[in-house]
């Protein structure tokens, strides 16, 4: 099974800020096989980013992924105030087909 | 744009068959476009991919779950279901359909989610 570790668990920024938030894998992860959702309490997730680096439909330049390998990051370049949920990742291939990290919160300080 | 909408019991006795589905709006699930498939989320916890279901009628299973879970699809309806059975406490989440686009790779649309508990 790929295990995906989220770091930091909770991330405390003020609007306007950067955020960078990390998914680690436990072995290497395609490129194409990462995703990242944001999720606000009592709402579905929502697909930010999808082959680690492309945007989904309707979401904002400010949401931007890279890495490859066992290292990914999302970045929110500016932090509006909509964008303060929670961030998972999710990558595709092995056993199970998919999985996802335990999420990082981001919270206004 | 495609809407998921999932629907059932939001109690399930201990030891029973939790069923729910999936019913496909603005969209065809009869499609070689896309797969369909159930996550959940229990309390306070993490996604869990449960399984995905291709129209064809193909599936691909959490081999956790293997043995309990059974995904089936009903074009005519233009949805799909889940069946777990023997559920435990431990099966009390949040259920919620999902699509994939044809590469299988992620989850594009997802619906709104419903509250399963298992209790006596």
């Amino acid at each position: 099974e790929i295990v995906l570790t989220q770091s930091p668990g909770t991330l405390s920024l003020s609007p306007g800020e950067r955020a960078t938030l990390s998914c680690r894998a436990s072995q290497s992860v395609t490129s194409s096989y990462l995703a990242w959702y944001q999720q606000k309490p009592g709402q579905a997730p929502r697909l930010l980013i999808y082959g680690a680096s492309s945007r989904a439909t309707g979401i904002p330049d400010r949401f931007s992924g890279g890495g490859s390998g066992t290292d990914f990051t999302l970045t929110i370049s500016r932090l509006e105030p909509e964008d303060f949920a929670v961030y998972y990742c999710q990558q595709y291939g092995g056993s199970p087909l998919f999985t996802f990290g335990p999420g990082t919160t981001v919270d206004i300080k | 744009q495609v809407q998921l909408q999932e629907s059932g019991p939001g109690l399930v006795k201990p030891s029973e068959t939790l069923s729910l589905t999936c019913a496909v709006s603005d969209g065809s699930i009869n499609s070689r476009s896309y797969y369909w498939g159930w996550i959940r989320q229990p309390p306070g916890k993490g996604l869990e991919w449960i399984g995905t279901i291709y129209y064809s009628g193909s599936t691909y299973y959490n081999p956790s779950l293997k043995s309990r879970v059974a995904i089936s699809v009903d074009t005519s309806k233009n949805q799909f279901s889940l069946k777990l059975s023997s559920v435990t406490a431990a099966d009390t989440a949040v259920y919620s359909c999902a699509r994939h686009p044809a590469s299988l790779y992620y989850m594009d649309v997802w619906g709104k989610g419903t509250t399963v508990t298992v209790s006596s």
